[in-house]
């Protein structure tokens, strides 16, 4: 089955700069890559997500590329706010409807003021 | 949010006792998935479902069994608790469209096994 690695496991940036979370995943068939933000205590949220046949998405501070060759996507923040401290989840799925995502292990990021 | 309801949102139980979480949705999405979280595991699929009667195991399901009757209801049961199960518990929903994978998540069930 699919494996999807997440890094770092934490990362600690200061208000401004940028963030950047790497992935990996291992079935060459997988085609969507949803990232989800989880604030403490609350749900999952999908925050963007992309199609293998795309290699970049932008949705104003954020942005996600993949690279089908290398079987790896990552999450960029530019200008980080202290409203985006939280849990970051990639994950990977074979895209048709109702398929299983197999999430990364998450990545926990601090924006320091 | 999505029309999604989890309950109970809290609960402490001992070890070797049955218990039944509740999902319920008002999106009346054919998918339906239940996932458990713990620290450094992300999420990880239990079992879902893609109709009424029809589910299968996801990577995490021994020890768990559900059951969904109606579109709206998906239930996660543990019939014999263990230390092992304690986690949270989110349960997520998704379309039958083809052209979307989004799966929208409740906000949770925290389960302690004592």
């Amino acid at each position: 089955g699919e494996n999807v690695e997440q890094h770092p496991s934490t990362l600690s940036v200061q208000e401004g700069d940028s963030a950047v979370i790497k992935c990996t995943y291992s079935d060459s068939a997988s085609n969507y890559f949803p990232w989800y933000k989880q604030e403490l205590g609350k749900r999952p949220q999908l925050i963007i997500d992309i199609r293998s046949n795309v290699g970049e998405k932008k949705d104003q501070r954020i942005a996600v590329t993949l690279n089908k060759t290398a079987k790896h996507f990552s999450l960029h923040i530019t200008e980080t706010q202290p409203e985006d401290s939280a849990v970051y989840f990639c994950a990977a799925s074979r895209g048709a409807a109702g398929n299983k995502l197999t999430f990364g292990g998450g990545t926990r990021v601090l924006v320091k003021p | 949010d999505a029309g999604i309801t989890q309950s109970p949102r809290h609960k402490v139980t001992e070890t070797g006792t049955p218990v039944t979480l509740r999902c319920h949705q008002t999106e009346n999405h054919r998918y339906m998935y239940w996932y458990r979280q713990d620290p450094g595991h992300g999420l990880r699929l239990i079992h879902y479902s893609y109709g009424v009667k029809d589910t299968d195991k996801g990577e995490v399901s021994d020890g768990y069994s559900v059951s969904r009757s109606k579109t709206e209801d998906f239930l996660l049961t543990l019939e014999s608790a263990t230390s092992s199960q304690t986690s949270v518990y989110f349960c997520a929903i998704s379309e039958e469209e083809a052209s979307t994978d989004t799966q929208y998540f409740g906000p949770g069930t925290r389960l302690t096994v004592l």
